[in-house]
This record gives C-alpha cells, structure tokens and sequence, in this order.
C-alpha cells in the first residue's frame, strides 16, 4: 500500500515560487512513477507533468513548461514540485499521485495542497 | 492539448443506470486504450475508479464499468446509489507520455 503525504498549505504573492513536497512511504519512490495533478477552485483536474519511467524522464505539460520543476530526493523518498513566476491563476490545490504498475493511471493519490496566489 | 470533453452534469434516480461520455481526438482516446476514470467527493483526492478503458481496480464496485467507440470512452453507473453522487474525470494518454483530463462531470442521485 502506498501512502502519499503532502506538504502543508501556502500563500505566496505574484511572482514567487512555491515548492510543495510529497512524502512516499509502503514504497520506495524509484519503483513509482510520481505525477503532478493541480485543480484549482470549483474547476477540473489538469495534469502538470511526471516521470516518465521509460525514458527515464519527467515530462512536463506545455502549459507548465519553462515555469515548473519536478524533482525527486530518493534517499528520504520525497517528491518536490516547484512552480514559479507565480499569478492568481495558479491558486488551486495541488495533488501529487502515482500508481504502482507505472501505467497511465493513479492508484494513489496524495490529499493535496492549497497553494494560495495573492497579493 | 486541449480538455476532453464531458457533459457538465448527469443526473438519474436511485437504482437507474447513467452513462458519462468523454470525447478526445485522434491523437489521445482514439489512439491508445489507455483511458481511466476518476471519483472526486467534495474537498477530497480523486479515487481511481477505472483504468485501460475498462478494468476495475480491487475494492471498486462492479456497478462500475468502462468502454469506448472512436474518440469517446463511457463510463456507466448502473443501479445508482446516493454515494455516487459526485464529479467524474475521465483522463488518457496523449502520446509522448502526457496526459489529458476531462472537463469533468457532476452527477446527481435525484
């Protein structure tokens, strides 16, 4: 059983940086594949980006790129994500998931993050 | 990429069967049977409900099911019970391992 533990909520004024962390446990983060998942108030899920097992790789959204870094730390089994040059619309909670079998699709999920943009 | 698109809401009454739609392209439900579903209850995380068009995870009820013709993939509800009323995210792979989501559909158990 995997379990996903999210770092705490943030207010962060227009062009800042946020960097939101995803604990593992039940697993070790290099046998999942770790995704990004951000949905901001009263909208829809919008995926951001993850490691890409085969190439070895994180692939990042269009949308995100250039603004979003994905990173891992593999000796405490901890996910990062960090988005930059924040501005109100990227106010939303944001959720770290990954599943097992390192399909296109997540079993876990982590209980997200309220990342708050204002001035 | 853009959003898959789903209904904005679906409603049914209590033992009925509903069907929610999810419409892509080409390039990403057409392509791979790689389409998965999500349950999202409000202020909580998504649950993984279907996943590769039409398998269940362990632990999810067989009222569940998913399917796909062309660029649509469906999820169907049958016999619909109160706990399912909440908002459905359909999601696929859309090559070069990205991954899109639907708009994102409330249902409502009348």
């Amino acid at each position: 059983q995997v379990q996903l533990v999210q770092s705490g909520a943030e207010v962060k004024k227009p062009g800042a940086s946020v960097k939101v962390s995803c604990k593992v446990s039940g697993y070790t983060l290099t046998e999942l594949s770790m995704h990004w998942v951000r949905q901001a108030p009263g909208k829809g899920l919008e995926w951001m980006g993850g490691f890409d097992p085969e190439d070895g790789e994180t692939i990042y959204a269009q949308k995100f790129q250039g603004r979003v870094t994905m990173t891992e730390d593999t000796s405490t089994d901890t996910a990062y994500m960090e988005l930059s040059s924040l501005r109100s619309e990227d106010t939303a909670v944001y959720y770290c998931a990954t599943g097992v079998s390192l399909g296109a699709y997540f079993d876990y999920w982590g209980q997200g993050t309220l990342v708050t943009v204002s001035s | 990429q853009s959003a898959l698109t789903q209904p904005a809401s679906v409603s049914g009454s209590p033992g009925q069967s509903i069907t929610i739609s999810c419409t892509g392209t080409s390039s990403d439900v057409g392509s791979y049977n790689l389409v998965s579903w999500y349950q999202q209850h409000p202020g909580k995380a998504p649950k993984l409900m279907i996943y590769e068009g039409s398998k269940r995870p362990s632990g999810v009820s067989n009222r569940f099911s998913g399917s796909k013709s062309g660029n649509t993939a469906s999820l169907t509800i049958s016999g619909l019970q109160a706990e399912d009323e909440a908002d459905y995210y359909c999601c696929s792979y859309a090559g070069s391992s990205t991954l899109v989501f639907g708009t994102g559909t409330k249902v409502t158990v009348l």
